[in-house]
């Protein structure tokens, strides 16, 4: 069973762009939820989508959003890239958003010059 | 607030050494706990996941246990061994948080065992 895949792996950009990246998660899953890494902050919760609807949002700007296709698959959006976007962005996904496991994708490299 | 703390931040060890390492949470109305191993640059593999009415969780030479009353969760590594090195994390589902799939992490523990 193939698991969570995310693309692009690595990506540069610069401020005022936006970028869109990609999570497919494991084949029967319908939670996929997302997270930002840096090294200060550690891992934090940026927003979760079930069937196609976002059921959580962590306190993050508006400059970013999500949305989930009815494959399952999701898409965030970063608009107007700041400096401090820079970052390893993770997708995780379970087959129900309460008790499961979930598992993680391998990352987007987010670099932002 | 909720929070989820990991303590300390590094740590070294030699080859062979059985090594406990802790995962303190703040609020003891868990849903379930998770522990988790990063690679440098890589995502996260989930290692084990404890419900919140289960005491422990084993797999292969991981163990690890769940005490909600006094807010802590141990991960038991037996007989370290050199490519356990990496960065290990335990991350909290509280029940407030609804029919949702969030998780609060802690920073982290890096790992380091000498061969």
């Amino acid at each position: 069973k193939a698991g969570v895949t995310q693309t692009p792996r690595y990506l540069i950009k610069t401020r005022g762009q936006q970028v869109t990246l990609s999570c497919s998660p494991i084949s029967g899953h319908r939670s996929v939820s997302w997270y930002q890494q840096t090294p200060g902050q550690g891992l934090q919760f940026l927003f979760e989508y079930f069937s196609e609807t976002q059921r959580n949002k962590g306190n993050f700007p508006g400059r970013f959003s999500g949305r989930q296709f009815s494959n399952s698959r999701s898409e965030m959006n970063v608009s107007t890239l700041e400096l401090g976007d820079s970052a390893l962005y993770l997708c995780a996904s379970s087959f129900l958003a309460q008790d499961n496991e979930q598992f993680f994708g391998p990352g987007t490299r987010l670099t932002v010059l | 607030k909720q929070e989820v703390t990991q303590i300390p931040a590094a740590l070294s060890v030699p080859e062979g050494e059985n090594l406990v390492l802790n995962c303190s949470f703040t609020d003891s109305a868990i849903y379930n706990l998770q522990w988790f191993r990063q690679d440098p640059g890589k995502g996260l593999t989930s290692l084990l996941l404890i419900q919140s009415s289960q005491r422990e969780q084993t797999s292969g030479r991981l163990n690890a246990s769940l005490d909600k009353s006094s807010g802590r969760s141990t991960l038991y590594i037996a007989a370290s061994q050199p490519g356990d090195s990496a960065t290990y994390l335990c991350a909290v589902k509280w029940t407030n948080t609804g029919a949702n799939s969030k998780l609060t992490f802690g920073k982290g523990i890096t790992l380091s065992v000498r061969p």
